[in-house]
């Protein structure tokens, strides 16, 4: 069982439409971020949230950290061809100092 | 800026033999990971250096995994011997400051992937 569980694994829209992946935990977090890996590169960094209920906006990308720091949202609005991608979500636990990745969620937007 | 460099990108070998990877971290930064990434799966920590002291070391195989951070610096991560479980791409990223602190940004490198046949 992993510390941060994302879901879907995979999703594949068309380019236009909306999608949203979630990572969640019975844990809670004192920060949690965003990363997208693209084939062959390493992961980068999105978004940190840090406050409980607390909404990021980045462009069409819009982050929300739950009210009880224990899971998080990516919502994206009318996905683009250039937003594929893994989508990693990654937190240290309040009690911890180690920044652990969840599984990842594979999106694939089609044009 | 130079991003974080490692070498080699790609590396075959058979089971039972040894490999070595290298990561520059970005000038500066004083904390220095290596992440194993399965395919398809999320990255998952084996070590974690300050400097050039180990701050977490505890999901490394110590048996046939080892790591070392001369002069805080650039680190070598080595495999001996491969398994064939020991296939995917090793992470190495840098950061400001350790996590726990701050959680700041780590920047990645592009990562070595590694085939055990």
């Amino acid at each position: 069982t992993q510390l941060l569980e994302q879901s879907p694994q995979f999703l594949s829209i068309q380019e236009g439409e909306n999608l949203t992946v979630y990572c969640n935990s019975s844990s809670v977090f004192s920060s949690l971020q965003w990363y997208r890996q693209e084939p062959g590169e390493g992961p980068v960094l999105l978004v940190t949230v840090v406050t409980g209920g607390e909404v990021k906006k980045l462009k069409r990308l819009t982050f929300q950290f739950g009210d009880a720091r224990k899971d998080s949202s990516l919502h994206i609005t009318a996905a683009q061809p250039g937003d594929t991608g893994l989508y990693l979500c990654a937190g240290v636990e309040a009690a911890g100092n180690k920044l652990t990745f969840g599984g990842g969620t594979r999106v694939l937007v089609k044009p | 800026e130079a991003g974080v460099a490692q070498s080699p990108r790609y590396k075959i070998i058979e089971k039972r033999q040894s490999v070595a990877f290298w990561c520059n971290p970005i000038s500066g930064h004083a904390t220095l990971y290596w992440y194993q990434q399965i395919l398809g799966q999320g990255p998952k920590l084996l070590i974690q250096f300050q400097n050039n002291g180990v701050v977490d070391d505890s999901q490394l195989p110590k048996d046939r995994f080892s790591a070392e951070r001369l002069k805080g610096v650039d680190s070598t991560l080595k495999i001996q011997p491969a398994k064939l479980e020991d296939s995917a791409v090793y992470l190495c990223a840098s950061s400001l400051q350790p996590t726990g602190l701050v959680t700041g940004e780590l920047f990645f490198g592009e990562g070595s992937r590694l085939t055990v046949l």
